[in-house]
């Protein structure tokens, strides 16, 4: 089974900040890892596919890189609405297994 | 616009069964592999389990294999998961979510907004 690594678990920051994140995956998987944002009590919505792509309608303050096992997002500036988890999820095999999750906390 | 509703959950006693169903719109469901993704109270996303678009295919996660079947009904455009002998371990919301036309490399660009499954005495 292929394991996901998140890094930080959460992390405080301010609206304007410029955060970075990433998730490691236990083996190779190419570009197929794809980053959600949730809201408590709501369900996962997709922010990058594929590593890299802008998922439609996701402000262009979200990016995305890497390949085979590191991966970073980044948020260049963030708003008050990006306080939230977000998970790291690879689709390169049948297991789709998602990292446990930073949280992005007001500091 | 793609919806995803899901229905069926609730409160459960140990070892018995219960059936979710996910009701899909807006997008020509007979065409995408669906997923179950659940989340325990306070945790993390978990994959559940996968089913092809024609409901030839289906693959789980080992916590639930033998347990839980998915399928699905292409011209009711409705996924479901059949859950027995539950433990109070299975306690979360459950998640319906739509897939790519294969089984893998692709997404999940649509989610319903959950149903909770609670497993209690």
């Amino acid at each position: 089974d292929i394991q996901m690594t998140q890094s930080p678990s959460s992390l405080s920051a301010s609206v304007g900040d410029r955060v970075t994140f990433t998730c490691r995956a236990s083996q190779s998987i190419g570009s197929y890892l794809h980053w959600y944002q949730q809201k408590p009590g709501k369900a996962p919505k997709l922010l990058i596919y594929a590593a890299s792509s802008l998922q439609s309608g996701v402000p262009s303050r979200f990016s995305g890189s890497g390949s085979g096992t590191d991966f970073t997002l980044t948020i260049s500036s963030l708003q008050p609405e990006d306080f939230a988890t977000y998970y790291c999820q690879q689709s390169y095999d049948i297991g789709h297994t998602f990292g446990q999750g930073t949280t992005v906390e007001t500091k | 616009q793609v919806q995803l509703v899901e229905s069926g959950g609730g409160v459960v006693q140990p070892g018995r069964s219960l059936r979710v169903s996910c009701a899909a719109s807006g997008f020509t469901f007979s065409t995408y592999a669906m997923h179950w993704v659940r989340q325990t109270p306070g945790k993390g996303l978990e994959w559940v389990a996968i089913i092809s678009h024609d409901g030839s295919h289906k693959y789980y996660a080992d916590f639930v294999k033998g347990r839980f079947t998915i399928s699905r009904d292409n011209p009711k455009t409705t996924l479901y998961m059949e859950m027995n002998s539950l433990t109070p371990a299975d306690t979360a919301v459950y998640y319906c979510a739509r897939g790519g036309q294969q089984l893998v490399r692709s997404p999940f660009e649509a989610w319903g907004q959950g149903t909770l499954v609670a497993v209690s005495s």
